[in-house]
């Protein structure tokens, strides 16, 4: 079975430090991956989406970047956070035509 | 591009009565209509979908309808519980392989006791 795994599971961060989130998935190949951020209280914004290794859609630009270097494994990076950089990150997948599942999510806090 | 209304934004149900979540979508190559519920703290998980070939699907105490020509689809929970409290989200795509699912803002049920 597939499983989805993110982390940090919380990270606290100052203002103008840099970020790694890091997602992977076992169990399947050539998924495509998302990254979304939830503010707190709101809905699911899409930040980045891949359909393969090296290939990167940015839905929002902002301060974040996302890469893919493997098949599996989606990371999601600033080089300088912000405050309004802090909620709750969630990496999803799903196979072409197919649902598409999320991980436990990393709550990151900036101050 | 696609865009997904979702309504109400809260929703207070007393235990043991129906829930009904309603989302409209705008367009009309959308194909995939998926439920989303989310805890405090967790990931969304798929509680149901349903797809543009079929205008109902029950699973248990949940179901959703679909009426594709008035663009819209609903979620109806009976014999709310408890644990039934959450955030669900409704969501849209034209499902043909690469195409990001478009969320609804969400909807906060509260099924009191």
């Amino acid at each position: 079975s597939q499983t989805i795994h993110q982390w940090p599971a919380t990270l606290v961060q100052p203002v103008g430090s840099p970020l790694s989130l890091e997602c992977t998935v076992e169990g399947t190949s050539n998924p495509n991956l998302y990254w979304y951020r939830q503010a707190a209280g709101r809905g699911l914004q899409l930040l980045f989406y891949s359909v393969g290794i090296g290939q990167i859609s940015s839905e929002v630009p902002q301060n974040l970047s996302a890469s893919r270097p493997q098949d599996r494994q989606f990371i999601l990076s600033s080089k300088k956070l912000l405050l309004s950089d802090s909620g709750f990150y969630l990496c999803a997948w799903n196979l072409r035509t197919d649902t598409q599942y999320f991980g436990p999510g990393t709550r990151l806090t900036v101050l | 591009g696609e865009n997904v209304e979702q309504h109400p934004s809260t929703l207070s149900v007393q235990e043991g009565d129906s829930a009904v979540i309603k989302c409209t979508y705008s367009d009309s190559a959308s194909n995939y209509f998926p439920w989303y519920k989310q805890e405090l703290g967790k990931g969304p998980q798929l509680i149901i979908d349903i797809r543009s070939n079929v205008g109902e699907k029950k699973d248990q105490r949940i179901a959703v309808t679909l009426n594709k020509t008035a663009k819209h689809f609903s979620l109806h929970i009976t014999e709310t519980q408890p644990e039934d409290s959450a955030v669900y989200f409704c969501a849209a795509s034209a499902h043909s392989g690469n195409t990001p699912l478009v969320f609804g803002k969400g909807t906060r049920l509260s099924v009191i006791a």
